[in-house]
């Protein structure tokens, strides 16, 4: 079936720090990827989303590009700051389908 | 612009009691959802809804129903509640359109004791 999985957490980076989140799926056909963004006490919030192979989303700095040769859906982000500090959730939902699929989530703490 | 409503934000329940999480949204989307997020954990879906009248059972349904009269509304009922149930409950709608993002609910924290 279908299935996300991202990199286990916590990470913590200081301020200005290169970020990497790796995040792969599974799934038949051609599903949409996103990330989602929770802060702290809230719901979560779309942060970018790629329909199709080699679509690049992007978003307050970060970004995702779509790699269907290696079914991968990286976040990066050049300098982070403290306010990135939250935790990001790789998902899927497939062309055909009408379930999302959400990894376990990374927490990411900046720290000045 | 309200997108998913969820009421109430926080409750606490003592064992052996029922309550129903309430959800709506302003949307019109066919889609609906409710997760719950245990404390450093992923989300798990518990029911789904593809439209008014149809419901589904997700990974977790135990202890739990929905109903969906309308296209607006999609509460979650917990008619005897445990303590495992203690959890933050997300709802969440999606268009019936491919390659559309599932909007959330502000969430609701609750407690059984």
């Amino acid at each position: 079936g279908d299935s996300v999985t991202q990199m286990e957490g916590p990470v913590t980076l200081s301020e200005e720090a290169f970020l990497t989140i790796n995040c792969t799926y599974t799934a038949t056909g051609y599903p949409s990827l996103f990330w989602y963004v929770q802060y702290p006490g809230e719901g979560l919030q779309l942060l970018l989303k790629a329909t199709k192979a080699d679509d690049k989303g992007s978003n307050k700095g970060f970004e995702a590009t779509y790699r269907k040769e290696t079914t991968s859906f990286h976040l990066e982000k050049g300098s982070v700051q403290v306010s990135d500090s939250a935790v990001y959730f790789c998902a899927l939902v497939a062309n055909t389908g009408n379930q999302f699929y959400f990894g376990t989530g990374t927490s990411l703490t900046v720290i000045p | 612009n309200a997108g998913v409503t969820q009421t109430p934000k926080f409750r606490i329940l003592k064992i052996g009691q029922s309550m129903t999480l309430q959800c709506t949204q302003d949307m019109n989307h066919n889609y609906m959802y409710w997760y719950r997020q245990d404390p450093g954990m992923g989300l798990k879906l518990i029911y789904y809804s593809v439209g008014a009248g149809i419901t589904d059972k997700g990974e977790v349904p135990n202890g739990y129903n929905v109903s969906r009269s309308t296209t607006e509304d999609f509460p979650l009922r917990l008619e005897l509640a445990a303590p495992s149930q203690t959890s933050v409950y997300f709802c969440a709608s999606s268009s019936r359109e491919s390659n559309t993002e599932a909007f959330f609910g502000q969430g609701t924290r609750l407690t059984v004791v």
